[in-house]
């Protein structure tokens, strides 16, 4: 099973400012099949990115996602206060499928 | 368009099986490469993912849960249901199920998710 480590777990910033968050695998994920969410209390999680790079209907382009092989990153490049919420990264590129612990990005 | 709704008890007492039922619409699990799984969050905790049944029965289990888990489909009733045994207290969680759209492809729609609390 492909474990996957998310830094840090929690984020202070401001509105306005950039948001960097890492998840990393414990082995090599499968043709970048890493996904991002977005949750907010009270709410399904909701599809930010998948392969790694690509936006889901919808996400503005603020959101990217990079990286390959056991390093991704999600960037939030200007925080607005609706994208003040946790942020799982999650890979299925294997026959069983695992989710990060999380990253919470709060307000400062 | 797309929807999911879990439906099952609220509250289920230890040693006890729990059966959780997503109903959905707007697609089909008898199209090919479409999937519906199951995911689960304990109170303020991460997501776990449980299992995942494609239109071609393919089923998937987390393996540490294996031994307790078991997915169907019913695809006449847009269903799909998922059924954990031996249920404690650590089970206790909303519990979600979700759209995929083929192999390779993440989930994209998500039910509401639904409480289940396990107490004697």
């Amino acid at each position: 099973e492909i474990v996957l480590t998310q830094s840090p777990g929690t984020l202070s910033l401001s509105p306005g400012e950039r948001a960097t968050l890492s998840c990393r695998a414990s082995q090599s994920v499968s043709s970048s099949y890493l996904a991002w969410y977005q949750q907010k209390p009270g709410q399904a999680p909701r599809l930010l990115i998948y392969g790694a790079s690509s936006r889901a209907t919808g996400i503005p382009d603020r959101f990217s996602g990079s990286g390959s092989g056991t390093d991704f990153t999600l960037t939030i490049s200007r925080l607005e206060p609706e994208d003040f919420a946790v942020y799982y990264c999650q890979q299925y590129g294997s026959p069983t499928w695992t989710f990060g612990q999380g990253t919470k990005v709060e307000i400062k | 368009q797309i929807t999911l709704k879990e439906s099952g008890p609220t509250l289920v007492k230890p040693t006890q099986t729990l059966t959780l039922t997503c109903t959905f619409s707007g697609f089909s699990l008898s199209t090919s490469g479409v999937g519906v799984g199951w995911i689960r969050q304990p109170p303020g905790k991460a997501l776990e993912w449980l299992a995942l049944i494609y239109w071609n029965d393919d089923k998937r289990y987390s393996p540490s849960l294996k031994s307790r888990l078991t997915i169907t489909k019913d695809t006449s009733k847009n269903q799909v249901v998922l059924t954990m045994t031996n249920m404690d207290p650590v089970d206790t969680a909303t519990y979600y199920c979700a759209h995929t759209v083929d192999y390779g492809e993440p989930f994209d729609y998500w039910g509401q998710g639904t409480l289940v609390t396990v107490s004697s």
